[in-house]
Protein backbone atom coordinates (compact mmCIF):
# COMPACT_ATOMS: atom_id res chain seq x y z
CA UNK A 1 0.00 0.00 0.00
CA UNK A 2 1.44 3.31 -1.39
CA UNK A 3 2.14 5.71 2.10
CA UNK A 4 3.36 9.15 1.06
CA UNK A 5 5.36 11.27 3.95
CA UNK A 6 6.36 14.61 4.59
CA UNK A 7 8.39 15.64 7.05
CA UNK A 8 9.09 18.10 8.81
CA UNK A 9 5.47 18.45 9.75
CA UNK A 10 6.44 22.12 10.36
CA UNK A 11 9.09 24.05 9.63
CA UNK A 12 10.11 27.95 10.51
CA UNK A 13 13.16 29.94 8.87
CA UNK A 14 13.95 33.63 8.09
CA UNK A 15 13.14 35.42 5.17
CA UNK A 16 15.32 35.17 2.23
CA UNK A 17 16.71 31.51 3.21
CA UNK A 18 16.77 28.59 0.53
CA UNK A 19 14.69 25.81 2.00
CA UNK A 20 13.42 22.56 1.18
CA UNK A 21 10.58 20.73 1.84
CA UNK A 22 10.75 16.52 1.59
CA UNK A 23 8.30 14.35 0.27
CA UNK A 24 8.99 10.37 0.10
CA UNK A 25 6.53 7.54 -1.08
CA UNK A 26 6.89 3.64 -0.38
CA UNK A 27 5.66 2.32 -3.93
CA UNK A 28 7.62 3.69 -6.91
CA UNK A 29 4.99 2.86 -9.23
CA UNK A 30 3.59 6.18 -9.70
CA UNK A 31 2.50 8.31 -12.98
CA UNK A 32 3.36 11.40 -11.71
CA UNK A 33 4.19 13.61 -8.47
CA UNK A 34 2.29 17.00 -7.80
CA UNK A 35 3.15 19.56 -5.07
CA UNK A 36 0.46 21.58 -3.65
CA UNK A 37 0.18 24.88 -1.48
CA UNK A 38 -2.56 25.19 0.88
CA UNK A 39 -2.95 28.76 2.38
CA UNK A 40 -5.29 28.76 5.52
CA UNK A 41 -9.09 28.34 4.71
CA UNK A 42 -8.32 28.13 1.34
CA UNK A 43 -7.99 25.37 -1.29
CA UNK A 44 -5.18 23.99 -2.74
CA UNK A 45 -2.98 25.31 -5.83
CA UNK A 46 -1.31 23.35 -7.62
CA UNK A 47 2.45 24.98 -7.93
CA UNK A 48 4.31 22.01 -9.76
CA UNK A 49 3.79 19.22 -10.91
CA UNK A 50 6.37 16.02 -12.55
CA UNK A 51 5.76 13.12 -14.64
CA UNK A 52 7.20 10.19 -13.92
CA UNK A 53 9.81 10.25 -16.87
CA UNK A 54 11.20 14.11 -15.62
CA UNK A 55 13.92 14.48 -12.98
CA UNK A 56 12.53 17.98 -11.89
CA UNK A 57 10.02 20.81 -12.96
CA UNK A 58 10.63 24.61 -12.42
CA UNK A 59 8.41 27.83 -12.10
CA UNK A 60 9.88 30.95 -10.55
CA UNK A 61 11.72 30.25 -7.30
CA UNK A 62 10.28 26.95 -7.24
CA UNK A 63 12.15 23.54 -8.77
CA UNK A 64 10.73 20.25 -7.53
CA UNK A 65 12.75 17.13 -8.10
CA UNK A 66 12.01 13.42 -8.65
CA UNK A 67 13.62 10.38 -7.72
CA UNK A 68 11.80 7.18 -8.42
CA UNK A 69 14.31 4.84 -7.45
CA UNK A 70 14.53 6.09 -3.95
CA UNK A 71 10.90 7.21 -3.55
CA UNK A 72 11.57 10.73 -2.45
CA UNK A 73 10.74 14.16 -4.09
CA UNK A 74 11.88 17.31 -2.86
CA UNK A 75 10.74 20.96 -3.10
CA UNK A 76 13.05 23.78 -3.24
CA UNK A 77 12.50 27.27 -2.55
CA UNK A 78 15.04 29.83 -3.06
CA UNK A 79 15.07 33.24 -1.46
CA UNK A 80 12.26 33.09 0.67
CA UNK A 81 9.57 35.74 1.46
CA UNK A 82 7.22 35.68 3.94
CA UNK A 83 4.49 35.44 1.33
CA UNK A 84 5.57 31.77 0.61
CA UNK A 85 4.09 30.70 4.31
CA UNK A 86 1.67 28.33 4.05
CA UNK A 87 1.05 24.14 3.82
CA UNK A 88 3.10 22.51 1.52
CA UNK A 89 1.44 19.36 0.43
CA UNK A 90 2.92 16.59 -2.02
CA UNK A 91 0.60 14.23 -3.76
CA UNK A 92 1.89 10.84 -5.51
CA UNK A 93 -0.55 9.35 -8.76
CA UNK A 94 -0.18 5.71 -8.92
CA UNK A 95 0.25 3.93 -11.90
CA UNK A 96 -2.13 0.98 -11.93
CA UNK A 97 -5.15 2.67 -10.41
CA UNK A 98 -4.75 6.30 -10.98
CA UNK A 99 -5.49 6.48 -6.96
CA UNK A 100 -3.77 10.26 -5.60
CA UNK A 101 -1.98 9.22 -2.12
CA UNK A 102 -1.38 12.31 -0.08
CA UNK A 103 1.61 13.61 2.26
CA UNK A 104 0.00 14.99 5.35
CA UNK A 105 2.09 18.23 4.42
CA UNK A 106 5.02 20.96 5.72
CA UNK A 107 3.56 24.01 7.43
CA UNK A 108 5.92 26.79 6.32
CA UNK A 109 6.39 29.43 7.95
CA UNK A 110 9.04 32.32 6.61
CA UNK A 111 9.79 34.84 9.50
CA UNK A 112 10.68 38.80 8.50
CA UNK B 1 -10.20 31.13 -17.63
CA UNK B 2 -12.52 30.20 -14.66
CA UNK B 3 -11.53 27.94 -12.03
CA UNK B 4 -13.31 25.48 -10.07
CA UNK B 5 -15.93 27.18 -8.31
CA UNK B 6 -17.27 25.45 -5.11
CA UNK B 7 -20.48 26.76 -3.12
CA UNK B 8 -21.14 27.88 -0.36
CA UNK B 9 -18.22 28.33 1.34
CA UNK B 10 -19.65 27.85 4.83
CA UNK B 11 -22.22 26.17 6.26
CA UNK B 12 -23.13 25.26 9.82
CA UNK B 13 -25.76 23.58 10.43
CA UNK B 14 -27.37 21.26 13.43
CA UNK B 15 -26.62 17.33 13.29
CA UNK B 16 -29.33 14.96 11.79
CA UNK B 17 -29.95 17.76 9.23
CA UNK B 18 -29.16 17.32 5.32
CA UNK B 19 -26.70 19.67 3.85
CA UNK B 20 -25.59 19.52 -0.16
CA UNK B 21 -22.75 21.06 -1.77
CA UNK B 22 -22.41 22.33 -5.21
CA UNK B 23 -19.45 22.06 -7.70
CA UNK B 24 -18.71 23.38 -11.37
CA UNK B 25 -15.45 22.26 -12.51
CA UNK B 26 -13.16 23.93 -15.20
CA UNK B 27 -14.75 23.83 -18.73
CA UNK B 28 -13.61 20.80 -20.18
CA UNK B 29 -11.86 18.60 -17.36
CA UNK B 30 -13.71 15.61 -17.68
CA UNK B 31 -12.34 14.22 -14.12
CA UNK B 32 -14.53 15.72 -10.95
CA UNK B 33 -13.51 14.74 -7.37
CA UNK B 34 -14.49 15.67 -4.24
CA UNK B 35 -12.65 15.15 -0.93
CA UNK B 36 -13.03 15.91 2.63
CA UNK B 37 -10.19 17.46 4.52
CA UNK B 38 -9.50 17.74 8.05
CA UNK B 39 -7.61 20.19 10.09
CA UNK B 40 -3.99 19.05 9.63
CA UNK B 41 -4.37 16.31 7.32
CA UNK B 42 -4.20 15.74 3.88
CA UNK B 43 -7.21 15.95 1.79
CA UNK B 44 -9.65 11.99 1.76
CA UNK B 45 -10.99 11.45 -1.32
CA UNK B 46 -14.51 10.23 -1.35
CA UNK B 47 -15.32 9.94 -4.69
CA UNK B 48 -13.85 10.44 -8.26
CA UNK B 49 -15.96 10.64 -11.20
CA UNK B 50 -14.83 10.19 -15.46
CA UNK B 51 -17.37 12.47 -16.93
CA UNK B 52 -20.33 11.02 -15.23
CA UNK B 53 -19.42 7.84 -14.39
CA UNK B 54 -18.19 7.44 -10.63
CA UNK B 55 -14.81 5.79 -11.30
CA UNK B 56 -13.92 5.16 -7.48
CA UNK B 57 -16.33 5.94 -4.62
CA UNK B 58 -14.98 3.41 -2.13
CA UNK B 59 -14.39 5.76 0.28
CA UNK B 60 -17.74 7.47 0.02
CA UNK B 61 -19.74 6.68 3.30
CA UNK B 62 -22.78 5.72 1.23
CA UNK B 63 -25.50 5.16 4.51
CA UNK B 64 -25.44 8.89 4.56
CA UNK B 65 -23.30 10.31 1.37
CA UNK B 66 -24.25 10.76 -1.89
CA UNK B 67 -23.06 12.41 -5.09
CA UNK B 68 -24.41 13.04 -8.52
CA UNK B 69 -22.93 14.30 -11.98
CA UNK B 70 -25.31 14.88 -14.24
CA UNK B 71 -24.41 15.43 -18.34
CA UNK B 72 -20.79 15.18 -16.90
CA UNK B 73 -20.17 18.84 -15.88
CA UNK B 74 -20.85 20.15 -12.15
CA UNK B 75 -21.60 17.95 -9.48
CA UNK B 76 -23.48 17.80 -5.78
CA UNK B 77 -22.46 15.96 -2.71
CA UNK B 78 -24.97 15.32 -0.22
CA UNK B 79 -24.92 14.38 3.33
CA UNK B 80 -28.01 13.16 4.66
CA UNK B 81 -28.18 12.97 7.93
CA UNK B 82 -25.51 15.20 8.90
CA UNK B 83 -22.87 13.76 12.12
CA UNK B 84 -21.05 16.00 14.23
CA UNK B 85 -17.72 13.76 12.59
CA UNK B 86 -18.72 15.35 9.37
CA UNK B 87 -17.24 18.69 10.12
CA UNK B 88 -14.84 19.23 7.73
CA UNK B 89 -13.97 20.82 4.64
CA UNK B 90 -15.19 19.29 1.76
CA UNK B 91 -13.20 19.97 -1.63
CA UNK B 92 -14.17 20.03 -5.02
CA UNK B 93 -11.43 18.93 -7.58
CA UNK B 94 -10.81 18.76 -11.87
CA UNK B 95 -8.90 17.67 -14.04
CA UNK B 96 -8.52 17.17 -18.09
CA UNK B 97 -8.45 13.72 -17.77
CA UNK B 98 -7.41 10.71 -14.82
CA UNK B 99 -3.65 11.57 -14.56
CA UNK B 100 -3.48 15.06 -14.97
CA UNK B 101 -2.85 17.98 -13.23
CA UNK B 102 -5.95 18.65 -10.06
CA UNK B 103 -6.93 21.96 -9.74
CA UNK B 104 -9.03 22.61 -6.55
CA UNK B 105 -11.81 25.38 -5.55
CA UNK B 106 -11.70 27.13 -2.28
CA UNK B 107 -13.64 24.57 -0.48
CA UNK B 108 -17.09 24.81 1.94
CA UNK B 109 -16.46 24.50 5.52
CA UNK B 110 -19.11 22.17 7.29
CA UNK B 111 -19.53 22.86 11.07
CA UNK B 112 -22.13 20.27 12.43
CA UNK B 113 -23.61 21.25 16.02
Amino acid sequence: KQEVTQIPAALSVPEGENLVLNCSFTDSAIYNLQWFRQDPGKGLTSLLLIQSSQREQTSGRLNASLDKSSGRSTLYIAASQPGDSATYLCAALMDSNYQLIWGAGTKLIIKP
Amino acid sequence: EAGVVQSPRYKIIEKKQPVAFWCNPISGHNTLYWYRQNLGQGPELLIRYENEEAVDDSQLPKDRFSAERLKGVDSTLKIQPAELGDSAVYLCASSPWGPGELFFGEGSRLTVL
